[in-house]
């Protein structure tokens, strides 16, 4: 099974400022890889799929890079409404196994 | 637009049953696999099942393969999650999602989740 491991499991920033967040995967997932963000008390969104493509509807702020096993999801100006748990997702070779990161906490100071 | 809202959830006993719908509106609901995703609380997210458009594949979370059945009426529009042999370390919340692609699942699709419904709760507990 194919393990994400994202790093750091919280980030406090400002403001404007610009957040990085990481996602490791234990073996190769080529570039299918998804990002999800979730508020507190919603169901999750889908931001970034296959690595680097936005979902729609996605501000432009919102980027994601990376393939193989080294992926990051940047924000580039954060905005207040940016505090939310940040996931990684995978999906291994077939038959499917979906597994997700532990979450990146995201907090806007 | 795409929705998708669950229900059925609840507080059940330990080795009891309980089946979860999701109602989905927006969309050719047909043509598109659709997956159960759940969350414990406090927790992060876990897979469950998916389906394809058809019914014709089902595949499981190890965690409950054997105990949970996934299936749908297209018909109706909509999806299901018969879950048998509950267990404590089943409470959580449980999403419904979309495939983005109206397509058969194999190895080269199938990758991610579109939309989430709100999700519906499920609480085993004696």
């Amino acid at each position: 099974e194919i393990v994400l491991t994202q790093s750091p499991a919280t980030l406090s920033l400002s403001p404007g400022e610009r957040a990085t967040l990481s996602c490791r995967a234990s073996q190769s997932v080529s570039s299918y890889l998804a990002w999800y963000q979730q508020k507190l008390g919603q169901a999750p969104r889908l931001l970034i799929y296959d690595a680097s493509d936005r979902a729609t509807g996605i501000p432009a702020r919102f980027s994601g890079s990376g393939s193989g096993t080294d992926f990051t999801l940047t924000i580039s100006s954060l905005e207040p409404e940016d505090s939310a748990v940040y996931y990684c997702q995978q999906r291994s070779n077939w038959p499917p196994k979906y597994t997700f990161g532990q979450g990146t906490k995201l907090e806007i100071k | 637009q795409v929705q998708l809202v669950e229900s059925g959830g609840g507080v059940v006993q330990p080795g009891r049953s309980l089946r979860l719908s999701c109602a989905a509106s927006g969309f050719t609901f047909s043509s598109y696999a659709m997956y159960w995703v759940r969350q414990a609380p406090g927790k992060g997210l876990e897979w469950v099942a998916l389906i394809s458009y058809d019914g014709s594949s089902k595949y499981y979370a190890d965690s409950v393969k054997g105990r949970f059945t996934i299936s749908r009426d297209n018909s109706k529009n909509t999806l299901y999650l018969q879950m048998n042999g509950l267990r404590a370390d089943d409470t959580a919340v449980f999403y419904c999602a979309r495939d983005p692609k109206p397509e058969y699942c194999s190895s080269a699709s199938c990758y991610h989740f579109d939309y989430w419904g709100q999700g519906t709760l499920v609480t085993v507990s004696s």
